[in-house]
């Protein structure tokens, strides 16, 4: 059973466009989510955050969007530049699992077109 | 420079033969975590450790071991009852304690894992 799923394995923009990757949970206990972001035989690096009792989540151009009704997050990239074309990976902590436990999403490939 | 190291970087195993994937952290973090990524898919947590001398499984421990003797070293031994070793593996660490901070992983650059 998935609990964090991307349905979106790629996506592919145009510089200077918004980017939205999209990200679905089922476990309504997880209270933090994250966004990671890795590049192709590197380990990946965290990018931002959200907790479960907010709903947006702002740093620079990355926004992160929670809607605990629907289970569903996104992040936002506004502009879009070349260098942020990478693997793309939202992650969930808490379900009543222990702490520090992250669930990944498989990942969505975003390719930025210069 | 602060950070988690994996060694070796690619790594080759035998049919029947253990092979150990190298951790170490100089980030002083408490929890430490190995995860295996196969293609098209994410992070699948092998095992963790939230303290010295103590570790869970995680979702997908069968075939493989660890230890965790000193905070700065956690590592992972990918044996011969593990059918499909070919992966690659991330090693990361994280602080313990309450609210966000504890769920900020690090991760070091990855071990690629081929089976001869």
């Amino acid at each position: 059973d998935q609990q964090v799923k991307q349905n979106s394995p790629s996506l592919s923009v145009q510089e200077g466009r918004i980017s939205i990757l999209n990200c679905d949970y089922t476990n309504s206990m997880f209270d933090y989510f994250l966004w990671y972001k890795k590049y192709p035989a590197e380990g990946p690096t965290f990018l931002i955050s959200i907790s479960s009792i907010k709903d947006k989540n702002e740093d620079g151009r990355f926004t992160v969007f929670l809607n605990k009704s629907a289970k569903h997050l996104s992040l936002h990239i506004v502009p879009s530049q070349p260098g942020d074309s990478a693997v793309y990976f939202c992650a969930a902590s808490g379900g009543g699992t222990s702490y520090g436990k992250l669930t990944f999403g498989q990942g969505t490939i975003l390719t930025v077109h210069p | 420079d602060g950070g988690i190291t994996q060694s070796p970087k690619y790594l080759f195993r035998k049919e029947g033969q253990n092979v150990t994937l190298s951790c170490e952290q100089n980030l002083n973090h408490d929890a430490m975590y190995w995860y295996r990524q196969d293609p098209g898919q994410g992070l699948r947590l092998i095992y963790y450790s939230q303290i010295v001398n103590d570790f869970q499984k995680g979702d997908i421990a069968e075939g493989y071991s660890v230890s965790r003797e000193k905070k700065e070293s956690f590592p992972l031994t990918v044996t011969s009852a593990q059918k499909n070793p070919t992966a690659f593996y991330l090693c990361a660490s994280s602080t313990t304690g309450w609210g966000l901070a504890k769920n900020i992983q690090y991760f070091g650059a990855g071990t690629r894992l081929s089976v001869l």
